[in-house]
């Protein structure tokens, strides 16, 4: 089993559209967890952190489930703009060891008119 | 304010032989993570330096090391290359000990073709 397990995607789905991720770990001493979008041939871009009282940003919504071990990104009123791979990160160790730092391999998402 | 920089764009080698690539921190940045990305895959983290010294590692081989100036710029030299090693090397910036991990800064990437 993967450590950090995405589905790849990808989701299509229309403009306007609620959309949700999920993401699943393996380590249940996982400390602390990030959501990056990466657009095509760019570099990852910090999204959101996802704390255990769940965070929203505008029209993100960032959840954690520490009990069964997943992350979730939910997407309200999808833009065009929204069109990308969501990475889901998962930091293994308490004060953010690097070593267990473990990026998923991301989900594809595509908005249409 | 300049963001993380990388050199080269890209990069064609052949088999066998040694690269170096260039990473530049973003302003007010001391730590320099390194990764690498396979086509349709996530970022891969190799290793962290900080203070000039490598913090943390991932499991890459010795063929991957690197190094850090007393500028905070850092490289990222892969000997012997494989096919395998082909990939895109995406540098992050942040600040701090290993535990800057929460703002990280990503580069453009080196994207390395070996052939």
């Amino acid at each position: 089993r993967k450590e950090v397990e995405q589905d790849p995607g990808p989701f299509n789905v229309p403009e306007g559209a609620t959309v949700a991720f999920n993401c699943t770990y393996s380590n249940s001493a996982s400390q602390s967890f990030f959501w990056y979008r990466q657009d095509c041939r760019k570099e990852p871009k910090l999204l959101m952190s996802v704390y255990s009282s769940g965070n929203e940003d505008g029209r993100f919504t960032a959840q954690l489930n520490r009990a069964s071990q997943y992350i979730s990104l939910l997407i309200r009123d999808s833009k065009l703009s929204d069109s990308a791979t969501y990475l889901c990160v998962v930091n293994g160790e308490p004060y953010s060891s690097a070593s267990k730092i473990i990026f998923g391999s991301g989900t594809r998402l595509s908005i249409r008119p | 304010d300049a963001g993380v920089t990388q050199s080269p764009t890209h990069l064609i080698k052949t088999r066998g032989q040694q690269v170096t690539l260039r990473c530049s921190p973003k302003s007010g940045h001391d730590t320099v993570s390194w990764y690498q990305q396979a086509l349709g895959q996530g970022p891969q983290f190799i290793f962290q330096y900080y203070e000039e010294e490598e913090r943390q590692r991932g499991n890459f081989p010795d063929r991957f090391s690197g190094h850090q100036f007393p500028n905070y710029s850092s490289e990222l030299n892969v000997n012997a290359l494989l096919l395998g090693d082909s990939a895109l090397y995406l540098c992050a910036s942040s600040w701090g000990a290993s535990g800057s991990f929460y703002e990280q800064y990503f580069g453009p990437g080196t994207r390395l073709t070996v052939t």
